[in-house]
């Protein structure tokens, strides 16, 4: 059982296109996080949030606390945005639950 | 400032050897946790740091891991007689209330 999923697995897209990246979690929380990782690279975390919206530049993350999902939209995308994007929730605990996370690439 | 570091980037070892893996933190950052990610998989949660409270070691797979941090401030993984699915790379996180700052981590790969 995981308590994090992720859609879709892999993504492709056109530059430009505006993409979104679904999360669903399944234990009640007090943070979600989107995470990027490039090929080869670290993990940079974009978004930490425990409701409602956040923008930084073309990136905009929402979450719904009482449906326990999150998605990540990526307007104007380009192929610099390819990645994978993982989510992770953190419960009361000390741990956090992760994704496995949404490969996108986008096509120039 | 500086980001959180870890070291050696990459490691190759025997099977049955120990190795040890290190984290710095960023200055100031009481949270420290240390992931696993293998090949294809998503990231595995293996011991968190807080402060001076005892360490949640719930994530070790075996008792070949072990991890101290000292001071507050530097960690460092231990895995011993490692084992060819021990190959991974192993990341190290630290931050403040619910935030996480990573590391660059650590490619593990076990002969």
């Amino acid at each position: 059982k995981n308590e994090v999923e992720q859609s879709p697995q892999n993504l492709t897209a056109q530059e430009g296109e505006f993409i979104t990246i679904n999360c669903s979690y399944s234990v009640g929380i007090s943070a979600l996080h989107w995470l990027q990782q490039h090929p080869g690279g670290g993990i940079v975390s974009l978004f930490m949030l425990s409701s409602g919206k956040k923008k930084h530049g073309r990136l905009i993350a929402t979450i719904n606390i009482q449906e326990k999902h999150s998605s990540l939209h990526i307007t104007a995308s380009h192929p610099r945005d390819s990645a994978v994007y993982i989510c992770a929730v953190k419960p009361t605990g000390n741990q956090f639950y992760f994704g496995t996370g949404t490969s996108l690439t986008v096509i120039p | 400032g500086a980001g959180v570091s870890q070291s050696p980037s990459n490691k190759v070892t025997e099977k049955g050897k120990d190795v040890e893996l290190r984290c710095d933190p960023i200055s100031g950052h009481t949270a420290l946790y240390w992931y696993r990610q293998s090949l294809g998989q998503g990231l595995e949660f293996l011991i968190y740091f807080q402060g001076n409270s005892a360490p949640d070691k719930s994530g070790l797979p075996s008792d070949r891991f072990s991890a101290e941090r000292t001071g507050g401030s530097v960690s460092t993984l231990t895995i011993q007689r490692t084992q060819q699915e021990d190959s991974a790379v192993y990341l190290c996180a630290s931050g403040v209330f619910n935030e996480q700052f990573f590391g660059p981590g650590t490619r593990l790969t076990v002969l």
